[in-house]
């Protein structure tokens, strides 16, 4: 199983442009997140979808929308970049089962906004 | 509104020595925490969870320990090696799938 995968890795974008992140999972889980995590903080949530055809807003969803294309896919996208987006994205799934709710991450997504 | 923070942001240890991490919590109406570890570089990875109804709960080499009472939240990291260095990010759950995660605090381990 690979897991959480995310693309892409690095990506470097001018102020205005656009882009979407990719993030699929291969564990059948219900539940995907988006997050930020800027430097020395904490991750915040941006999105979340409780199952597949559900999405809701989490901390900070100004400046984003997200897709919940099926179940294994979560899609982030950024319609106009600002410098303030400039951070580590990272996208996580899990399943709520009798030990807990553990979320499994993917490694990331570096974006840069000049 | 919510905040879960930590107390330290860097923690120094020499090796072979017991971790203590310490995280506050604001609000208590949340189902369980959990603590994650997170590697430069890399996305956090789930090290151990309690339940809110909990007191203590052990793991391999870790130990969380809950106090409801003044909203307190610890991982005690035993004979902490060179691989325990990274940041440790507590997490507060609430409704299943709402997490809330604090700033995290750098655990340095000296050989």
């Amino acid at each position: 199983n690979a897991g959480v995968t995310q693309t892409p890795k690095f990506q470097v974008l001018k102020t205005g442009q656009s882009m979407t992140l990719q993030c699929a999972q291969d564990m059948n889980h219900n539940s995907m997140y988006w997050y930020r995590q800027d430097p020395g903080m904490g991750l915040r949530l941006i999105y979340y979808s409780a199952s597949e055809g559900t999405t809701d807003k989490g901390e900070v969803p100004n400046g984003y929308n997200v897709s919940r294309l099926n179940k294994r896919e979560f899609s982030l996208r950024l319609e106009s970049a600002a410098p303030s987006q400039t951070s580590v994205y990272f996208c996580a799934s899990s399943e709520q089962g009798a030990s807990g709710n553990e979320q499994f991450f993917g490694p990331g997504t570096r974006l840069t906004v000049l | 509104g919510e905040s879960v923070g930590l107390h330290l942001p860097t923690l120094s240890v020499q090796e072979g020595d017991n971790s203590i991490i310490n995280c506050a919590y604001s609000n208590s109406a949340s189902d369980y925490f959990i603590w994650y570890k997170q590697e430069s570089g890399k996305g956090p990875q789930f090290i151990i969870d309690i339940r809110s109804n909990m007191d203590k709960r052990q793991g391999q080499r870790v130990t969380v320990l809950l106090n409801k009472t003044v909203k307190h939240l610890s991982l005690q990291i035993a004979a902490t090696q060179p691989g325990d260095s990274a940041v440790y990010f507590c997490a507060e759950i609430k409704n299943f799938n709402k997490f809330y995660f604090g700033s995290g605090t750098k655990l340095n381990v000296k050989p």
